[in-house]
């Protein structure tokens, strides 16, 4: 089993929707980061968290550590939204490199 | 420079044959990662240095890989004899910071093809 696992793979939505993509993971950790990779392939670094939820612009990002559960929600979602949104997680027990989700490749249509 | 930038964007190899994927970082910044993502998977981590020190190369998969940061700043990722299975987007990331557990800023990759 994956150390991060994301819900759902693939989402394609109607502008204007709510979305909310789930990242599950197995081991304690003490960060989670949210990234978002367009086609090209460079990765953007959209939240770095460790308790409660953040929020940019219409991105809100929340984390429940006992649950070992994180969701990425876009408001008023747009087309250019679309793109790769990738979760990964620090653990706690040393130093070791982050671990990534597979990803949810977002397709968002006007 | 204003982002971690890194050359060739592209580059298709002939099976067996030799290539070096370059990443420069933001200036200052101390820590370099390099990661591998294979199609439809996530990033996966390969080496990491502080400053010109590797400090971890757990991730490379085999000796055919090799990485180096001479002087601290500008790395380069070797990878000698490619074979398919080295196909995927090489990713580099820095950080003003030591260690993994800070804020990183990642180049756009060097999406690899060996035919």
């Amino acid at each position: 089993k994956n150390e991060v696992e994301q819900s759902p793979q693939n989402l394609t939505a109607q502008e204007g929707e709510f979305i909310t993509i789930n990242c599950s993971y197995s081991v304690g950790i003490s960060a989670l980061h949210w990234l978002q990779q367009h086609p090209g392939g460079g990765i953007v670094s959209l939240f770095m968290l460790s308790s409660g939820k953040k929020k940019h612009g219409r991105l809100i990002a929340t984390i429940n550590i006992q649950e070992k559960h994180s969701s990425l929600h876009i408001t008023a979602s747009h087309p250019r939204d679309s793109a790769v949104y990738i979760c990964a997680v620090l653990s706690n027990s040393g130093n070791t490199p982050l671990v990534f989700g597979k990803g949810t490749r977002l397709s968002v249509i006007a | 420079g204003a982002g971690v930038s890194q050359s060739p964007r592209y580059k298709v190899a002939k099976r067996g044959q030799d290539v070096a994927l370059r990443c420069d970082p933001i200036s200052g910044h101390v820590s370099l990662f390099w990661y591998q993502q294979a199609l439809g998977q996530g990033p996966e981590f390969l080496t990491y240095f502080q400053n010109e020190a590797q400090l971890d190369k757990s991730g490379l998969p085999s000796d055919r890989f090799f990485a180096e940061r001479p002087e601290g700043s500008v790395s380069t990722l070797k990878i000698q004899r490619t074979q398919q299975e080295d196909s995927a987007v090489y990713l580099c990331a820095s950080s003003p910071r030591q260690g993994f557990g800070y804020g990183y800023t990642f180049g756009s990759g060097t999406r690899l093809t060996v035919v």
